[in-house]
């Protein structure tokens, strides 16, 4: 069973904080995925990663790849009170049809 | 227009009922999937069905079948309801399999 640890569980900052949230395994993925949930709604997808040591960048926001492939992190910076939510990595194989999630970070940002 | 829609987002029922949840994607998707969210907020894939075929059964009890008529639609119907079944199901497509899900609004199931 592929797992997915994602750390801290529990995070809360001050507007305008930097912070960085962790998914880690033990196994390679071809592909792995950051989503945020917010209360009474589904995961929305933020973005793909698909090659080790890729960046992607979305306004504040920075997701690494670990050049393995076995891990990576979500950056904020300036963090604001719409941040708040809970993330979720996910991850997949080639040949694996299941996309498995992490076990989440519940990040609240305070005004 | 509602990407992934589930319905009821509500549901309370008591032990012994039976029930089910309806589940649509207008994406065009070819794939799409059961997920339970427990009430630590983990997500725990149940099912996945590629173009109507069953895929994948993650060892959920089988009062728990899942029927999809056509690729755009997947129901999940639950037999003989236990109180542990109480979570919050996620209906979610994907364009294909093991690529990016796009999930509905859930619905919050609570047996009493």
């Amino acid at each position: 069973t592929q797992l997915l640890e994602q750390s801290p569980q529990f995070l809360s900052i001050q507007e305008g904080e930097n912070l960085t949230v962790y998914c880690n395994s033990s196994s390679v993925f071809s592909s792995l995925q950051w989503y945020r949930q917010e209360p009474g709604e589904g995961p929305v997808l933020l973005v793909t990663v698909v090659t080790g040591g890729e960046v992607k960048k979305l306004k504040r926001l920075t997701f690494q790849f670990g050049d393995a492939r076995k891990d990576s992190s979500l950056h904020i910076t300036a963090a604001q009170p719409g941040d708040t939510g809970l993330y979720l990595c996910a991850a997949s194989n080639f040949g694996n049809e299941k996309l498995t999630f992490g076990t989440g970070t519940r990040l609240t940002i305070i005004p | 227009d509602t990407a992934v829609s589930q319905t009821p987002k509500y549901l309370v029922t008591q032990m012994g009922n039976d029930k089910s949840i309806k589940c649509e994607q207008n994406l065009g998707h070819d794939t799409m999937y059961w997920y339970k969210q427990d009430s630590k907020k983990f997500l725990k894939i149940m099912f996945s069905y590629n173009n109507k075929e069953l895929i994948i059964n993650e060892t959920v009890p089988n009062r728990f079948s899942p029927k999809s008529p056509d690729k755009a639609h997947l129901n999940l119907h639950i037999n003989s309801l236990e109180l542990g079944d109480s979570a919050v199901y996620f209906c979610a497509s994907s364009p294909k399999s093991y690529r990016e899900a796009f999930f509905g609004q859930g619905t919050r199931l609570t047996v009493v």
